[in-house]
């Protein structure tokens, strides 16, 4: 059973538009939720992070929305600008002090000018 | 900001032959070491944890014995890939977690291991 799916796999939009990317979990231990972008051919760069103690969190453009009850998060990027094309991880963990993360197989953003 | 060099950036190897990989933490305290494997499908598999001055943790279906693992201080890791085959290729990652900013993990770009 995979502990965290994503959803779409694939996602397109247009330039501007808001894309909302989605995150579920089974593991109701998981309490930190970070979201790695990754572009072709480099590393997975940490984008932005909320604990389940908060039900939403901000950073520019990007935004976290947390369901503590559902077990659902989903990251929207607004005013989305071809440079956020990239696979968007999410990824849980319920032991932050080893960095042992669980990661979902990834949603594919394509913004297209 | 908090940066983790990997070094190579990619390795192509025979057959049986070995890699070894390193991982540089600038700017930061690495307390802890993550290695994964992300594979060709852009998977992620956790190889094993590593925490200065604690045993090294290997997950299922990895072993010290084919990923050898060494941490010695708070910005310096390396890994090994023994006897390297087919189903060894891949991107090895290392995340290291900054004591500074509990809980996030910050990656390298990963080592790129193909297998002839």
């Amino acid at each position: 059973q995979q502990q965290v799916r994503q959803s779409p796999q694939s996602l397109t939009v247009w330039e501007g538009e808001t894309a909302i990317l989605n995150c579920s979990y089974e593991d109701s231990t998981f309490n930190y939720f970070p979201w790695y972008q990754q572009f072709p051919g480099e590393g997975p760069a940490l984008l932005i992070s909320i604990r389940s103690v908060s039900d939403k969190k901000e950073d520019g453009r990007f935004t976290i929305f947390f369901n503590k009850r559902e077990k659902k998060l989903s990251l929207h990027i607004t005013d989305s600008q071809p440079g956020d094309s990239a696979t968007y991880f999410c990824a849980a963990s319920s032991d932050t002090n080893t960095g042992k993360l669980t990661f979902g197989d990834g949603t594919v953003l394509t913004v297209k000018p | 900001g908090a940066l983790v060099y990997q070094y190579p950036r990619r390795t192509i190897c025979k057959s049986g032959t070995s890699m070894r990989m390193e991982c540089q933490a600038v700017g930061f305290q690495a307390t802890s070491v993550a290695w994964y494997r992300q594979s060709p499908q852009k998977t992620f598999e956790l190889i094993a944890l590593s925490t200065v001055n604690s045993a090294i943790k290997y997950e299922q279906n990895f072993t010290q014995e084919k990923f050898p693992i060494s941490h010695p201080n708070l910005s310096f890791s390396s890994m090994t890939v023994l006897n390297a085959y087919l189903e060894d290729r891949g991107l090895y990652l290392c995340g290291a977690r900054d004591r500074g900013n509990t809980g996030q993990l910050y990656f390298g770009e990963g080592s790129k291991l193909t297998v002839l």
